[in-house]
């Protein structure tokens, strides 16, 4: 069954440091998200992505945040300078199309900023 | 002010003890509610759509309904395997398509041999 992988599993930086976290959406997909989820709270969104534009993104998705698609299965986030308050899971999502709402989660990458 | 609110926060049943969860949400002109499992350290996993008021859909041990308020998830029977966060979440109204949900934050739900 296709299903949505990301790399690293987990990704340990120095506060200031850059990241780019890593997602492979499921093939046939057109919408792709990331999600965040720090310890113990609530799945947050932070942007979704469409036809390689932003078509949303929540007030966590500051200047230090952006997503690319560098190819055609690829989709990343990368934050520039990262902030203790940035640790957390970050999960990337992917949904089908038109006439399927449904998003698919990959299984996350742990962020621990020192 | 939440959206979506998730009650009770635990629960704790005994293998075979059947039960409800509770998802309430307030936003307006409702275009689905979904529900999600969320294994310790995992990311969600997609369990159900809910469109409309008096649908209901099926999987194995898990049911989940909707009406115009809230929706449920029923668990029959439940195994020890059935122990995870179960998450709801929903669209916000007046945002283009399904750019986004907004997540509850979820029952954890232990069930004990």
């Amino acid at each position: 069954e296709p299903e949505v992988t990301q790399t690293p599993s987990h990704q340990v930086t120095q506060m200031g440091q850059e990241v780019i976290l890593r997602c492979v959406p499921i093939s046939n997909h057109l919408y792709f998200y990331w999600y965040r989820q720090i310890l113990g709270q609530k799945v947050e969104f932070l942007v979704s992505f469409y036809n390689n534009e932003i078509s949303e993104k929540s007030e966590i998705f500051d200047d230090q945040f952006s997503v690319e698609r560098p190819d055609g299965s690829n989709f990343t986030l990368k934050i520039r300078s990262t902030k203790l308050e940035d640790s957390a899971m970050y999960f990337c999502a992917s949904r089908f199309g038109q006439g399927a709402s449904e998003q698919f989660f990959g299984p996350g990458t742990r962020l621990t900023v020192l | 002010e939440d959206q979506v609110t998730q009650s009770p926060e635990a629960l704790r049943l005994q293998e075979g003890e059947s039960s409800s969860l509770n998802c309430s949400y307030t936003v307006s002109g409702l275009r689905g509610l979904f529900w999600y499992r969320q294994d310790p350290g995992k990311g969600p996993e997609f369990l159900f759509t809910l469109y409309s008021a008096g649908e209901e859909k099926e999987k194995e041990r898990l049911k989940a309904t909707l009406t115009k308020k809230e929706s449920f998830l029923h668990i029959t029977a439940p195994k020890p395997e059935d122990s995870a966060t179960y998450l709801c979440a929903v669209p916000p109204p007046f945002s283009g398509g399904y750019n986004k949900l907004i997540f509850g934050a979820g029952t954890r739900l232990a069930v004990h041999p």
